[in-house]
């Protein structure tokens, strides 16, 4: 069982460049999320997706935008990546009772230069 | 004030001793709340998660919820070396999960 999958596991960028973040569940959830995770801060929600066809913003949205491909993926862009954006990216799935937990891919980790 | 807050650790206890996190929220709305375990480099896993007042039980682990305190907790019995990585604590608001910073164990054989 794959679960949740991300693409690519490391990364590094130069400041400026773009790049998308891939995930895929394969859990049939309805609802799917994007974190990054900083020393010290714990994981901070960037965009979710409650539903297929609905994208919302989260904690630190600036930088940063989705795209629900389908009810499978859901991928995240920097169009401009800054070195602030130096951190290791989490995607989760669930479904949309709040009584459903969050299962997690393996997360991508960037550097940005 | 954080909406969700953990004290960062790091907790250590001796093998065989009961680890005990804490956790704090900001909202009383809050529906359920999550506990996960991740070691280092690795991505979260969920370990429990309890959304009515009192204990729940399993295996090793119990969480506690007190509503009125805006308090959960986990307890850890019986504490192993393969128990230490950082316990992160997750409070549903509104469809979202608020993460703590997470609170880093320690468990010396």
């Amino acid at each position: 069982n794959a679960g949740v999958t991300q693409t690519p596991k490391f990364q590094v960028l130069k400041t400026g460049q773009s790049m998308t973040l891939q995930c895929a569940q394969d859990m049939n959830h309805n609802s799917m999320y994007w974190y990054r995770q900083d020393p010290g801060m714990g994981l901070r929600l960037i965009y979710y997706s409650a539903s297929e066809g609905t994208t919302d913003k989260g904690e630190v949205p600036n930088g940063y935008n989705v795209s629900r491909l389908n009810k499978r993926e859901f991928s995240l862009r920097l169009e401009s990546a800054a070195p602030s954006q130096t951190s290791v990216y989490f995607c989760a799935s669930s479904e949309i009772s709040p009584h459903q937990p969050q299962h997690f891919g393996d997360g991508t980790r960037l550097s940005i230069l | 004030q954080k909406e969700v807050e953990q004290n960062s650790g790091p907790l250590s206890v001796p093998e065989g001793a009961i680890a005990s996190l804490n956790c704090t929220y900001s909202d009383r709305g809050s529906q359920s709340f999550f506990w996960y375990r991740q070691y280092s480099g690795k991505s979260p896993e969920l370990i429990m998660f309890i959304y009515s007042n009192g204990d729940k039980e399993d295996g090793r682990f119990t969480a506690q919820l007190n509503k009125a305190s805006q308090y959960v907790s986990l307890l850890i019995r019986d504490s192993q070396p393969s128990d230490s990585a950082t316990y992160l604590c997750a409070v549903n608001q509104g469809g979202k999960l608020i993460f703590g910073q997470g609170t880093e164990l320690s468990v010396k054989p």
